[in-house]
C-alpha cells in the first residue's frame, strides 16, 4: 500500500517560516508528480503546489507563489514545502498527495493517494 | 475562494440515494476538464472516490458513481450506509487560475 507521511508542522509566529516534509514509500517515487494541498479550519481543500517527477516543472496556486517553494529529493523519496512570510490565513492541515501521472500539470490530473497531514498554526 | 460550488450538506436515511452537485464555469468543468471526487473523514487522509468524471478506483464500491454535463458534475451515492458519513469534495482544473481547484465541500449525514 502506498505510504505518504508528512511532518514538520507546528506553531509559528506571523512572518515566520516552516519547512514541511513528506516521506514516501511502497511506490517508485521517480515515476510520479506530487502535490501539496491544504485544509484550513472551517474551509475546503485548497491546492497549494505541484512538482513533476524530476522536479523540472513546478507550479503554485496564486496566493502561494513567491512565498512557498516546493521541492523533492528523489534520492530520499521525500517531498518538501518551504513556507515563508506566513500569515494567519496559512493556518491549515497540509497534505502531500501523489499525482496519478509523472508530470502533474496536464489539467486532467488527480490525486490518487494522500498522507494524513501535518498541522501548521500561525499565531503570535 | 473556491470556484466550484457544492451544497454545504446533504442527508439521507440508510439505504437511500443522495446526490452531490458540483457547479463550475466555462474556465473549468465547462472547458472540458475532468472532475474527480474525494471522500474525507476529518483526521484521516482524503480518499479518491471517482476520477475522470465517471471511473472508480479499485476497491471503491459501485454504490458511488459520477457524472458530468456542461459546467456541472454530480456524485451519487446509492444504498447509503453509516460509513458514508464524511465530507466530499469535487476537484478539477481552472484555466483562468492556471491551477487545480476544489469544490466547497459537502457534508453527508446518514439519518
Amino acid at each position: 500500500q502506498v505510504h505518504l507521511v508528512e511532518s514538520g508542522g507546528g506553531v509559528v509566529q506571523p512572518g515566520g517560516s516552516l519547512r514541511l516534509s513528506c516521506v514516501t514509500s511502497r511506490f517508485t517515487f521517480t515515476n510520479y508528480a506530487l502535490h501539496w494541498v491544504r485544509l484550513a479550519p472551517g474551509k475546503g481543500l485548497e491546492w497549494v503546489a505541484a512538482i513533476s517527477y524530476d522536479g523540472s516543472q513546478i507550479n503554485y496556486a496564486g496566493s502561494m507563489r513567491g512565498r512557498f517553494t516546493i521541492s523533492r529529493d528523489n534520492s530520499k523519496n521525500t517531498l518538501y514545502l518551504q513556507m515563508n512570510s506566513l500569515t494567519a490565513e496559512d493556518t491549515a492541515v497540509y497534505y502531500c498527495a501523489r499525482d496519478f501521472s509523472m508530470n502533474g500539470y496536464s489539467g486532467y490530473d488527480y490525486f490518487d493517494y494522500w498522507g494524513q497531514g501535518t498541522l501548521v498554526t500561525v499565531s503570535s | 475562494q473556491s470556484v466550484l460550488t457544492q451544497p454545504p450538506s446533504v442527508s439521507g436515511a440508510p439505504g437511500q440515494r443522495v446526490t452531490i452537485s458540483c457547479t463550475g464555469s466555462n474556465s473549468n468543468i465547462g472547458a472540458g476538464y475532468d472532475v474527480h471526487w474525494y471522500q474525507h473523514l476529518p483526521g484521516t487522509a482524503p480518499k479518491l472516490l471517482i476520477y475522470g468524471n465517471t471511473y472508480r478506483p479499485s476497491g471503491v464500491p459501485d454504490r458511488f458513481s459520477g457524472s458530468k454535463s456542461g459546467t456541472s458534475a454530480s456524485l451519487a451515492i446509492t444504498g447509503l450506509q453509516t460509513d458514508d458519513e464524511a465530507d466530499y469534495y469535487c476537484q478539477s482544473y481552472d484555466s483562468s487560475l492556471s491551477g487545480y481547484v476544489f469544490g466547497t465541500g459537502t457534508k453527508v449525514t446518514v439519518l
